[in-house]
């Protein structure tokens, strides 16, 4: 069975710095695709990033960035420059086949001014 | 560009009664999926379409029931409504031809309260 575990409940990251959230999967699948939603205090589910198993690079969106390590079964999301509007609960999840969506527990980041 | 719709947003209601949340997909997207959200927990999976037939199961109670509709939109129905019914409720949709394959985006939610 898939699981999806984040083992940082909460980090906090100084305005303008870098932070890493880090996810581990487990999967006996070979082509899936893995992402990672923000969720804000309006609880809207923003797609951040989305990272294809096939693909060995590493997919990027501006700020944002994942060290995706498929034998590692590891998906880490990497933001630069972090922003005041990046403080959101953070959600790592895996998709297989157009089934459904296993989610991380989900990591709080504040972000300090 | 369009996103998916829910509707309403906010829910109040008594226990015992039933509610009705609605949610139109992106245009064009063939499945839609439903998903509970309650405070401090991450989204836990309901049930699923894929061209109005049921494509997957969750844990989802038999008070509820869900389908989608000729026109796409899904309608899931809730009865006997428990306290602990009262969470956010997400509906995502995707399209199984794109090129953002598995990919689901969601609404805004609805966020019932059950009194």
């Amino acid at each position: 069975a898939q699981t999806v575990t984040q083992s940082q409940p909460e980090m906090s990251v100084q305005e303008a710095e870098t932070v890493t959230l880090s996810c581990t999967y487990d999967t006996s699948e070979s082509d899936y695709y893995l992402f990672w939603y923000k969720q804000p205090p309006s609880r809207q589910m923003i797609l951040v990033i989305r990272q294809e198993a096939y693909k060995q690079q590493n997919a990027t969106e501006n700020r944002f960035s994942v060290n995706f390590q498929k034998a590692a079964k590891s998906f880490s999301l990497k933001i630069s420059d972090s922003q005041l509007g990046d403080a959101a609960m953070y959600f790592c999840a895996y998709g297989y086949n157009f089934n459904k969506f296993y989610f991380g527990s989900g990591t709080k980041l504040n972000v300090k001014p | 560009a369009a996103g998916v719709i829910q509707s309403p947003r906010h829910l109040i209601k008594e226990k015992r009664e039933t509610a009705t949340l609605k949610c139109y997909p992106i245009p064009r997207h063939d499945t839609v999926y439903w998903y509970q959200q309650g405070p401090g927990q991450d989204p836990q999976f309901l049930i699923s379409f894929y061209e109005k037939m049921q494509s997957d199961k969750g844990s989802i109670p038999d008070r509820f029931s869900a389908q989608q509709f000729s026109d796409y939109h899904s309608e899931l129905n809730m009865s006997s409504l428990e306290l602990g019914d009262s969470a956010l409720y997400f509906c995502a949709s995707s399209f199984t031809g794109g090129a953002d394959t598995d990919t689901q985006y969601f609404g805004p939610g609805t966020r019932l309260t059950v009194l």
